[in-house]
């Protein structure tokens, strides 16, 4: 079946730290993948997408690449900010006859001055 | 422009009551989906409307019904609540469905259900 498996958290870190969120997924098609940001007492934000391989996704500092090799799309920042605190959740879709988005189990970021 | 928007935010509901809860997509948006977040489940996927239509549905029990309107508003409904119904209920709009190659999903800030 088709599946999201992230890194357990929380990941705890101090302000400026570099960020490493792990995503790996199986697929039956080729998907496209997403991340995306929940703040607490939020919904759901996307934080960046890539939809074919090698495409790299960014937005707000934040940088994924699609590894159709490895089948991973690892979360990146370089200096992580308090206001980053947050889960994330890694997430992919098979376009086609269903909008359904397969989430992983998310991630939480705790960031410490 | 504004977004996706869920009423109620939060309700509180005794075990056996019935449910519905409402999402009003963005402006021109025509696919709606559900999604279900427990801390001990996830995020699961409930349902998803376009133009009127389930094009699909999740694993859950028959309790669990939704509809689109015309104007691409949507309802879901939980008859019956248990007390495992309690979680955050979130809706995503999308412009039309992703086979149309549009893959981006907007979510609201979600219904908080707490069944006692």
């Amino acid at each position: 079946g088709n599946s999201v498996t992230q890194m357990e958290g929380p990941v705890t870190l101090s302000e400026e730290a570099f960020l490493t969120i792990n995503c790996t997924y199986t697929a039956t098609g080729y998907p496209s993948l997403f991340w995306y940001v929940q703040y607490p007492g939020e919904g759901l934000q996307l934080l960046l997408k890539a939809t074919k391989a090698d495409d790299k996704g960014s937005n707000k500092g934040f940088e994924a690449t699609y590894r159709k090799e490895t089948t991973s799309f690892h979360l990146e920042k370089g200096s992580v900010q308090v206001s980053d605190s947050a889960v994330y959740f890694c997430a992919l879709i098979l376009l086609g006859s269903t909008d359904k988005l397969i989430f992983g189990t998310g991630t939480r970021l705790q960031v410490f001055p | 422009k504004a977004g996706v928007t869920q009423t109620p935010r939060y309700l509180i509901k005794t075990r056996g009551q019935q449910v519905t809860l409402s999402c009003s997509p963005i402006s021109g948006h025509r696919s709606v989906s559900w999604y279900q977040q427990t801390p001990g489940q996830g995020l699961q996927f409930l349902f998803e409307y376009f133009s009127e239509t389930q094009r699909n549905k999740g694993n859950f029990p028959g309790r669990f019904s939704g509809r689109q309107f015309s104007n691409s508003r949507s309802e879901m409904n939980v008859s019956t609540l248990e007390l495992g119904d309690s979680a955050l209920y979130l809706c995503a709009s999308r412009k039309a469905p992703t086979g149309t190659g549009d893959t981006e999903a907007f979510f609201g800030q979600g219904t908080r259900l707490t069944v006692v």
